[in-house]
């Protein structure tokens, strides 16, 4: 089955901009979303992108297709301590369902 | 905005005890999800469901059961709790095969 790779911890100094990446092994992996996770909370999706994009911006935050094609990243520009959260990427392959696989989340701690 | 929620948002049963989770969705979505959330291992499926009496194995079924009897509710049964339920438990619901999960706040079971 698929298996979706995440750094585990990733810390910014506010202001700067952040990488959170995401490695799949399957490449026909169709689908991979983005969601945040505030302590506490259950997950909120930030955004999702199809493997034909290279790229995917959205306000602050965007969605990068690395060389290699299994390898995307999310860059939030201008981190601020409100963002500090779990990260989470997913992907999903297409055709038919086909479920939805997680990897651990980016824990990002952003420091004042 | 997609409203998925959960009946509890923390819950203390004991070692033996059948337990109950609900989940409601208010936007029609086909797709239900069940998942059990634990530190460094992400998200894992329990089981999920494409209509109503429909049902599907996850990634770890043991323990557990599920039951949807109507489109917009998904039950989650641990039919003997133990301690290694012990978790966070999150519902997603999604409108078709491509379109990204929507989640609820979470459940956080613990079974003493």
């Amino acid at each position: 089955g698929e298996d979706v790779e995440q750094s585990l911890f990733l810390s910014v100094r506010e202001g700067d901009s952040s990488v959170i990446n995401c490695t799949y092994t399957d490449s026909s992996s169709t689908y991979l979303y983005w969601y945040k996770q505030e302590p506490g909370a259950g997950l909120q999706l930030l955004t999702y992108i199809f493997s034909n994009m290279d790229m995917k911006q959205d306000q602050r935050l965007t969605v990068l297709l690395n060389k290699k094609e299994t390898h995307r990243s999310l860059r939030s520009a201008d981190t601020q301590t409100g963002d500090s959260a779990i990260y989470f990427c997913a992907a999903r392959p297409g055709g038919g369902y086909q479920k939805v696989t997680f990897g651990t989340g980016t824990k990002l701690q952003v420091i004042p | 905005d997609v409203k998925v929620t959960q009946s509890s948002r923390y819950l203390v049963k004991r070692t033996g005890e059948k337990v109950f989770l609900e989940c409601v969705q208010d936007m029609d979505h086909e797709n239900m999800f069940w998942y059990r959330q634990d530190p460094g291992l992400g998200l894992r499926l329990i089981y999920f469901s494409y209509d109503v009496k429909m049902k599907e194995k996850g990634d770890i079924p043991e323990g557990y059961s599920v039951s949807r009897e109507k489109k917009e509710r998904f039950s989650l049964i641990l039919e003997s709790a133990s301690t290694n339920q012990t978790s966070m438990y999150l519902c997603a619901s999604g409108p078709g095969l491509n379109q990204p999960q929507h989640f609820g706040d979470g459940t956080r079971l613990s079974i003493l």
